[in-house]
């Protein structure tokens, strides 16, 4: 069966510090790859995408992912986390010419000064 | 461009109550669908529309309908409400056909008691 596992069910790290959010997915077909971002009370809004090509794909707000075929991993980085990270973040998987997409639980990130 | 828009914001209903929730998009976006979203389960998709005149089940349909006459508009119906439909119900929506790049609304949060 087709679903994304996001394995950290909250994270809390230090302003400035370096974050890996993780993300596996079981799917037959060659999937597409999502992160959504998700801040206190409101909807989510999209982060970045992989279709296919440069495995290491560049997001806003200075995210970036990577996404390892062999791992079935599509991890979310940041180099350097900013207080305004603090929210919800979910993966999700499609795939060509899907009409939906799965998502993951979500991993609630936490951010001290 | 308002962007994805839904009312209420918040709405409390008894148990056996029936209500519709809004959602409207000004995109001209073919695809639109309904998420509930639970602590700990992430999103879960509840319907969708590829297009005006054309819906389809999600994951957890049971208890609700929708119809899209419109392009702008996907409202969703609550039937009988039971306390199990409390939730924060998010509306999205994409320009093409498939789920990809979702545009979210704000969320409705509906008490049922």
């Amino acid at each position: 069966a087709q679903s994304v596992t996001q394995p950290d069910i909250h994270i809390t790290v230090s302003e400035g510090a370096s974050l890996e959010l993780r993300c596996n997915y079981s799917y037959g077909a060659t999937p597409y790859l999502f992160w959504y971002v998700q801040s206190p009370g409101q909807g989510l809004q999209l982060l970045l995408k992989y279709f296919s090509g440069d495995t290491l794909v560049q997001g806003i707000k200075g995210f970036e992912a990577e996404f390892k075929r062999s791992q079935s991993s599509f991890n979310l980085r940041k180099p350097s986390v900013h207080w305004s990270d603090a929210a919800e973040y979910f993966c999700a998987v499609g795939t060509y010419n899907t009409d939906k997409l799965i998502f993951g639980t979500g991993t609630r990130l936490q951010v001290f000064p | 461009n308002a962007g994805v828009t839904q009312t209420p914001k918040f709405q409390v209903l008894k148990t056996g109550q029936s209500m519709t929730l809004q959602c409207a998009q000004d995109m001209n976006h073919e695809y639109m669908s309904w998420y509930r979203q639970d602590p700990g389960m992430g999103l879960r998709l509840i319907h969708y529309s590829v297009g005006a005149g054309i819906t389809d089940q999600g994951e957890v349909p049971n208890g609700y309908n929708v119809s899209r006459s419109t392009t702008e508009d996907f409202p969703l119906r609550l039937l009988s409400a039971a306390p199990s439909q409390t939730s924060v119900y998010f509306c999205a929506s994409s320009r093409d056909r498939e789920a990809y790049e979702q545009y979210f609304g704000p969320g409705t949060r509906l008490t049922v008691t």
